[in-house]
């Protein structure tokens, strides 16, 4: 059963950046083909999709957030990552991070999901 | 980007009724849609993959139909475990995938 977790500072001050990282279990990260995605929903607000790694290490972002966002990958520890710059209190959220098994598939599985609090 | 539209944003049932939600794409998608259910402070769960697939283990009670711009998710007979906010998202176009805004449903 795979398995995901978030990971990282609770709170970002204004300005700084970001930092999550997506620890994955019960399968390997570079097999099968797979995007690894992130997703954030402020308090009481829907989902927004912030980008995906696939497997390959090619990436996709949402393009109201591009210029400030990274998502790499490391292998040797199966985990994926999330560096978002520059925050403001409307990056404040829950982020989650999930497996996307690709366009038809949906993302099946889902991380329990961490807050970030941006405040200074 | 495409925008997804969930109708209506809330809805009250009881348990057993009839339930269908639905969600409009602002340009085909082909049946590239998918639907997730939320329960407060929980994941979301998928439900609903290429429109109307049932994902691995949940119950025959969900059902989706539709392709194009208009979608459907259908509950049979509500049950009290299905009371929480579903969501719809496309996955025809990247790099941008959207959701829909959600659908809060609420017991009656």
């Amino acid at each position: 059963q795979v398995q995901l977790q978030e990971s990282g500072p609770g709170l970002v001050k204004p300005s700084q950046t970001l930092s999550l990282t997506c620890t994955v279990s019960g399968g390997s990260i570079s097999s099968g083909s797979y995007y690894w995605s992130w997703i954030r929903q402020p308090a009481g607000k829907g989902l927004e999709w912030i980008g995906r790694i696939y497997t390959s290490g090619s990436t996709n972002y949402n393009p109201s957030l591009k210029s400030r966002v990274t998502i790499s990958v490391d292998t040797s520890k199966n985990q994926f990552s999330l560096k978002l710059s520059s925050v403001t209190a409307a990056d404040t959220a829950v982020y989650y991070c999930a497996r996307d098994s690709g366009r038809g598939y949906g993302m099946d599985y889902w991380g329990q999901g961490t807050l970030v609090t941006v405040s200074s | 980007d495409i925008q997804m539209t969930q109708s209506p944003s809330s809805l009250s049932a009881s348990v057993g009724d009839r339930v269908t939600i639905t969600c409009r794409a602002s340009q085909s998608i082909s049946s590239y849609l998918n639907w997730y259910q939320q329960k407060p402070g929980k994941a979301p769960k998928l439900l609903i993959y290429a429109a109307s697939s049932l994902q691995s283990g949940v119950p025959s009670r969900f059902s989706g139909s539709g392709s194009g711009t208009d979608f459907t998710l259908t509950i049979s007979s509500l049950q009290p475990e299905d009371f929480a906010t579903y969501y719809c998202q496309q996955s025809y176009s990247t790099p941008s995938i959207t959701f829909g805004q959600g659908t809060r449903l609420e017991i009656k």
